[in-house]
């Protein structure tokens, strides 16, 4: 089983628009994060925002901001007012697991994105 | 920014030959990855590192090899490189919490 899933391989939006793209995940673990990376045409992965499983509050990041549905096993990201920059690829990720000092710390697992278009 | 480097940036090489791809980082941090992003499978994790030779294998190890002498230094090895090996390769730390990714290194294996 996928243990991310990104179920829209592309979605448009209007500049100055909200946008949100989805993301669930699969888990047992009671203590996980979870991660949201951008990936524009140049390659590099930028992280925008993370969330701990124990956080009661959605994590915000400027117009990011991670709608965090922990019974549903959803982590949505929202862009609010897009920009012609926003365009990109993003990507889910999830680290499952203790807290740092494991061995196995950090692993992420990833979903396989998102493409964003965002129309002038 | 996230001090973490990665070299070469891209390389052409033929089959059956050996590769190194070098990450390093001034962060300081205990914790380095090595991922492949190939289209259609987002990002795989082949190897990561717990600390100065602690290595272990992730999801996608199969023809590759790694080591940490340093804790700034995670070295990725093709022994003897494949087709299927050609992919964008991406390095990443963390201290806890946020995780940062290198700029990449495309590799192309003819």
């Amino acid at each position: 089983a996928q243990k991310i899933t990104q179920t829209q391989p592309g979605m448009f939006v209007q500049e100055k628009e909200a946008v949100t793209l989805d993301c669930t995940y699969d888990t047992s673990d009671q203590s996980y994060g979870l991660f949201w990376y951008k990936q524009p045409s140049s390659g590099e992965m930028i992280f925008l925002i993370y969330q701990g499983s124990y956080d009661e509050q959605n994590a915000t990041e400027g117009r990011y901001s991670l709608n965090f549905q922990k019974a549903r096993k959803s982590a949505n990201l929202v862009i609010s007012a897009s920009q012609l920059g926003d365009s990109a690829m993003y990507f889910c990720a999830m680290r499952e697991g203790r807290g740092a000092g494991g061995t196995s710390y950090g692993k992420l697992t990833f979903g396989q994105g998102t493409i964003l278009t965002v129309h002038p | 920014d996230a001090g973490i480097t990665q070299s070469p940036r891209h390389k052409v090489t033929e089959t059956g030959t050996p590769v190194t791809l070098r990450c390093h980082q001034t962060e300081n941090h205990r914790y380095m990855y090595w991922y492949r992003q190939d289209p259609g499978h987002g990002l795989r994790l082949i190897h990561y590192s717990y600390g100065v030779k602690d290595t272990d294998k992730g999801e996608v190890s199969d023809g590759y090899s790694v080591s940490r002498s340093k804790t700034e230094d995670f070295l990725l090895t093709l022994e003897s490189a494949t087709s299927s090996q050609t992919s964008v390769y991406f390095c990443a730390i963390t201290g806890g919490g946020e995780q940062f990714f290198g700029p990449g290194t495309r590799l192309t294996v003819l």
